[in-house]
């Protein structure tokens, strides 16, 4: 059974501050990993994909791959109330492209 | 812009009745999901369509049926809702599997289904 694994949370973040969220998945095969930002009552929205070890950064998002230690993070930086939200980690290690979802971090910025 | 389409997005079906949702793309993509929802769960894949190749998961009930017409468009069919069935249903696209990007997914805005 693959799994992938995420703090539920809330992670409570001041504004401004970082936020950190990790993820651990089981199948040592998976290839791409992603991260999907999901607001309450709608669908996820893709935030970013990684694919090789180390580190990515899109604007105020950094995605840090470790595949020997099999996680996934995501920084968020400056975060604002805006970033309210659940974080989905997903993984892909299927030729047909599915994905495995983590549950979500619910992360939670204050003012 | 292209995108991912999804109707209805609120849905109310008595216990029983059937209820078809669609969902359409814009993005050409070769492959088309059906995934379910419910309240601080992940998404949980009840079945892909790779092209016009059908592929069920093994733990999605027999409740659940899909037709993939044409490359745009996607039903997802349930025969007699129960109240378990009352979710978030999300539709999501990827360009192809096995290329560098590929097999991103981009998720419609999803169809919110209440059974009374």
């Amino acid at each position: 059974q693959k799994e992938v694994e995420q703090n539920s949370g809330p992670l409570s973040v001041p504004e401004g501050a970082i936020a950190s969220l990790n993820c651990t998945y089981s199948d040592r095969g998976s290839q791409s990993f992603f991260w999907y930002r999901q607001y309450s009552g709608k669908s996820p929205e893709l935030i970013m994909f990684i694919y090789s070890n180390g580190d990515k950064e899109d604007g105020r998002f950094t995605a840090q791959l470790n595949k020997a230690s099999q996680y996934v993070s995501l920084l968020i930086r400056d975060s604002q109330p805006s970033d309210s939200a659940t974080y989905l980690c997903a993984v892909n290690g299927d030729s047909w492209g599915k994905l495995q979802f983590g549950a979500g971090t619910q992360v939670v910025v204050t003012p | 812009d292209a995108m991912v389409i999804q109707n209805p997005r609120y849905q109310v079906t008595q216990f029983g009745k059937p209820v078809t949702l669609s969902c359409s793309q814009t993005l050409n993509h070769n492959v088309m999901y059906w995934y379910q929802q419910k309240s601080s769960q992940a998404p949980k894949l009840l079945f892909h369509y790779y092209d016009k190749d059908f592929n069920n998961e093994a733990d999605t009930p027999d409740n659940f049926q899909s037709r993939r017409p044409n490359t745009s468009f996607c039903f997802l069919d349930i025969r007699s809702p129960g109240l378990g069935d009352a979710a978030m249903y999300l539709c999501a696209t990827s360009r192809e599997p096995g290329l560098v990007g590929g097999e991103t997914q981009y998720f419609g805005p999803g169809t919110r289904l209440l059974v009374l």
